[in-house]
């Protein structure tokens, strides 16, 4: 069975850089993943699809401060200078035609 | 420009039926590849995957919901209908409608409706 892993809580300082983590289960190092952002009281919205060799492509808008990159088993979201804005709660998706749609049970993010 | 927007009642009583529809513009659910599907989210909790429609009609459901959900298609209405059976209080949750496009993720989501299950 397909799991998405996040640590539950992130915190970083006004203009610096985070890194968020999405683990996938044993067996599924491969998958691509995607990183949705939900900034509070507001719906989700689609940020970059993320493959299992780094390469990603952002959704419409979405800032150069966001990138994405990947090792392993490991699914990772960079937010560079952070800004207010950016406190938010981020999950990762995984999708297909042979699995199971799945969330990852999200990070929250506070910006210092 | 694509947008996704989820109706349905605010308000429904246990044991009751929920029906929800999600009304979009900006793609045809003809085209190969699209899906759309339903997302919910406990007050406070994470995201939950319920259901997905594609544009061939294949339907995916959570294995842990499946028996409760049937999803919809009505392309000459650009409209997705979501109906979950045997309400309870902890299917209180806002539920979100969303587009997929060429098999992949989700990468456009409406603003979502709260639905509040209730005696």
């Amino acid at each position: 069975q397909l799991v998405l892993t996040q640590s539950p809580s992130a915190s970083a300082s006004l203009g610096a850089s985070v890194k968020l983590t999405c683990t996938l289960s044993s067996g599924h190092s491969s998958y691509a993943i995607a990183w949705h952002q939900q900034q509070p009281e507001k719906g989700p919205r689609y940020l970059m699809k993320l493959n299992s060799d780094g390469s990603h492509s952002k959704g419409d808008g979405i800032p150069d401060r966001f990138s994405g990159s990947s090792s392993g088993a490991e699914r990772y979201l960079t937010i560079s200078s952070l800004q207010s804005e950016d406190e938010a709660d981020y999950y990762c998706q995984t999708w297909g035609t042979g699995i199971h749609w799945v969330f990852g049970g999200g990070t929250k993010l506070t910006v210092l | 420009q694509i947008t996704l927007k989820e109706s349905g009642p605010t308000l429904v009583k246990p044991t009751q039926t929920l029906t929800l529809t999600c009304t979009f513009s900006g793609f045809s659910l003809s085209t190969s590849g699209v899906g759309v599907g339903w997302i919910r989210q406990p007050p406070g909790k994470a995201l939950e995957w319920l259901a997905l429609i594609y544009w061939d009609d294949d339907k995916r459901y959570s294995p842990s919901l499946k028996s409760r959900l049937t999803i919809t298609k009505d392309t000459s209405k650009n409209q997705v209908v979501l109906t979950m059976t045997n309400m309870d209080p902890v299917d209180t949750a806002t539920y979100y409608c969303a587009h997929s496009a060429s098999s992949g993720p989700y990468d456009y989501w409406g603003q979502g409706t709260l639905v509040t299950v209730s005696s």
